[in-house]
């Protein structure tokens, strides 16, 4: 009954060939973020999609994109993986109308190579 | 700039022991101030949520407070579980501005037999 699915869990990829990573909900909550989080440090945003309104954050490199092809799913692309960019990429979803609460999936720990 | 400081770092305490870490914000205007719990490799787990006019909410052995006024927050962890050791996340959300959150790195604990 697992609520926000993250896949794959682990995700190696070489440096400059691009990975796509997804997040699934079952909790039909409208808000869905993407964070990125190193080793020891909190998470940092990256964009979210509130319905279908796309939202970046003003820090988020060019290199990371974003899908959301129905309210379930969300994608994150990184189109040239840098050794920089190996983390965790958390998703969480929010329902905006009843609740401050986000969701966290398990996460995805991305490794560049 | 709104932040978010915890204290301690990090903490080893023996099982059985009761411990509380703390955590101070800037961030302005308050809508919201929740612990997460982080086991390595996993995403964060909701223990609470606490509003402006809530000073103690309680979840199981957590139990959390926060005064408002000076802007602190504290969770108390009664009668460790060696599973209790994760990094505990305070993470304090903003009034309005599609409730963007401001993460604290985190204090570490590690519960010893």
């Amino acid at each position: 009954d697992a609520m926000v699915i993250q896949n794959p869990r682990y995700q190696v990829t070489q440096f400059g060939k691009p990975v796509t990573l997804s997040c699934s909900q079952t909790l039909n909550h409208n808000v869905m973020y993407w964070y990125q989080q190193k080793s020891s440090q909190a998470p940092k945003l990256l964009f979210h999609y509130y319905d279908k309104d796309f939202n970046n954050e003003a820090d988020t490199p060019d290199n990371f994109q974003s899908r959301r092809p129905n309210t379930s799913f969300c994608f994150l692309d990184i189109r040239s993986p840098g050794l920089g960019d190996a983390a965790m990429y958390l998703c969480a979803t929010r329902n905006s109308g009843s609740s401050y609460e986000q969701y966290f999936g398990p996460g995805t720990r991305l490794t560049v190579t | 700039k709104n932040q978010v400081e915890q204290s301690p770092q990090s903490l080893i305490i023996l099982e059985g022991k009761n411990c509380t870490l703390q955590c101070n914000y800037t961030v302005s205007p308050f809508s919201n101030l929740r612990w997460y719990k982080q086991d390595t490799g996993r995403g964060p787990v909701s223990l609470t949520i606490m509003t402006f006019s809530e000073n103690t909410k309680s979840n199981g052995r957590y139990t959390a407070t926060l005064d408002a006024d000076t802007k602190q927050s504290s969770l108390h962890i009664t009668a460790s579980q060696l599973s209790d050791s994760a990094s505990y996340i305070c993470v304090v959300s903003e009034r309005g501005g599609g409730n963007k959150l401001t993460f604290g790195t985190g204090t570490q604990l590690k519960v010893e037999l």
